[in-house]
């Protein structure tokens, strides 16, 4: 079963603002416990878009964004770019499994 | 640069082990949680244990427990995860990736990927 579940794919096009939810429950998101966002493009090894709920790592740019509100978080991407297509993931904290999950993956396509 | 640098892809028969290791460059070691994390083919990422490279205590999530080891070597400044009694759903790209409270334990350097396929 999924434990985070967001939407298997999102499209835009170019210049479009898209989100990206990331649905959990009371042992994790609920529970406090913070949520990050990667980027993965194809063949690649993911990189961390978003980390500690909403905040950015130097370099990524500020057309990412996220929040996170009761047992969903949500990612969003304003200015959507070509290079943008890729597979997001959210991942968090889970405490009746004790240990990290990852979201069940969404696919960003600009159209 | 900081980097995490993972061995190559390895090929395994079913009831076999693998043992992949992730060397560090670029910053201290010792100072940060090395996870282990793996992607089937067109699937989801998926926590499989972390060690703390200071301490060498480990974590390993519930389906893994009894087949997956992780090791270090401070002194290489390297981390080893081997995983045993393969079978074909091992399958899988397999991940090392550093994490920190600096980060709030977001995964923030990745190593290239070891690509392990399990078939007889």
């Amino acid at each position: 079963q999924s434990v985070l579940t967001q939407p298997p794919s999102v499209s835009g096009a170019p210049g479009q603002r898209v989100t990206i939810s990331c649905t959990g429950s009371s042992s994790n998101i609920g529970a406090g416990y913070d949520v990050h966002w990667y980027q993965q493009l194809p063949g690649t090894a993911p990189k961390v878009l978003i980390y500690g709920n909403s905040i950015r790592p130097s370099g990524v740019p500020d057309r990412f964004s996220g929040s996170k509100s009761g047992t969903s978080a949500s990612l969003a991407i304003s200015g959507l770019q070509a290079e943008d297509e890729a597979d997001y993931y959210c991942q968090s904290y889970d405490s009746s499994l004790s240990g990290y999950v990852f979201g069940s993956g969404t696919k960003v396509t600009v159209l | 640069q900081v980097q995490l640098v993972q061995s190559g892809a390895e090929v395994k028969k079913p009831g076999a082990s693998v043992k992949v290791s992730c060397k560090a460059s670029g910053y201290t070691f010792t100072s940060y949680v090395i996870y282990w994390v793996r992607q089937a083919p067109g699937q989801r990422l998926e926590w499989m244990g972390w060690i703390n490279a200071g301490n060498g205590n480990t974590e390993f999530s519930q389906k893994f427990q009894g087949r997956v080891t992780i090791t270090r070597d401070t002194s290489a400044s390297a981390a080893y995860m081997e995983l045993s009694s393969l079978r074909s759903e091992d399958t899988a790209v397999y991940y090392c990736t550093r994490g920190s409270g600096a980060t709030r334990h977001a995964l923030d350097i990745w190593g290239q990927g070891t690509m392990v396929t399990v078939s007889s």
